[in-house]
């Protein structure tokens, strides 16, 4: 079975603070991605990586920054946390080419207060 | 520039009933097409993946089906259970270097299936 795990189910940080979230695939999946899901809005995509040390800008960079050091794993790091990042956040990884199924983490729910 | 749309945005059906759910697509250059499920406050399950060249795939009760020239896909289920409620969306992968890289997204049907 595929498995990608994020680090953390919920988290709540103080406004101002560097969070960050983690996530690994077991399956050897080139790309790799980070989503935020908010009501009425969907899913939008922050970035994403089709190899290690690779990376490219999603629909709402903004705030965001990522690392991908190693194949397996993908951070997503939020430089300086704003109570408007409050979200979903879902992580998930895919191949680059073929069967491109995309299998999905079980989310991260942050709460900036 | 493809823009995927799920009608209706919320569904409610007596249990046993078979349903539809819908997706519709603009642009028919499509690498495969995704359908998922999304239980409350959870992450996204993969139910079922239909690659351009295909016109179906099922999964027990579960049965999608693609049609690229009408940009359509559907979502069959049959025998619905109260199980079954929870949201669908559907996601299609775009043709083209670099572009089959990125999902494009539906708003989802939330779906309620009442004993």
């Amino acid at each position: 079975d595929v498995k990608v795990t994020q680090s953390s189910r919920y988290l709540v940080k103080r406004t101002g603070e560097k969070v960050f979230l983690e996530c690994v695939q077991d399956m050897d999946h080139e790309n790799m991605f980070w989503y935020r899901q908010d009501p009425g809005l969907g899913l939008r995509l922050i970035y994403f990586s089709y190899d290690v040390k690779m990376k490219e800008k999603g629909d709402i960079p903004e705030g965001y920054s990522v690392s991908r050091e190693k194949k397996e794993r993908f951070s997503l790091i939020l430089e300086s946390a704003s109570t408007n990042q409050t979200s979903m956040y879902l992580c998930a990884s895919s191949r680059g080419t073929g069967n491109t199924e995309a299998f999905f983490g079980q989310g991260t729910r942050l709460t900036v207060v | 520039k493809q823009e995927v749309t799920q009608i209706p945005a919320a569904l409610s059906v007596p249990e046993g009933e078979n349903l539809v759910l819908n997706c519709s697509f603009t642009d028919s250059a499509i690498y495969n097409l995704q359908w998922f499920r999304q239980d409350p406050g959870k992450g996204l399950t993969s139910l079922l993946l239909i690659q351009s060249s295909q016109r179906e795939q099922t999964s027990g009760r579960l049965n999608a089906s693609l049609d690229k020239s009408s940009g359509r896909s559907t979502l069959y289920i049959a025998a619905s259970q109260p199980g079954d409620s929870a949201t669908y969306l559907c996601a299609v992968r775009a043709w083209g270097a670099g572009n089959n890289r990125k999902l494009i997204w539906g708003l989802g049907t939330s779906l309620a299936v009442n004993p």
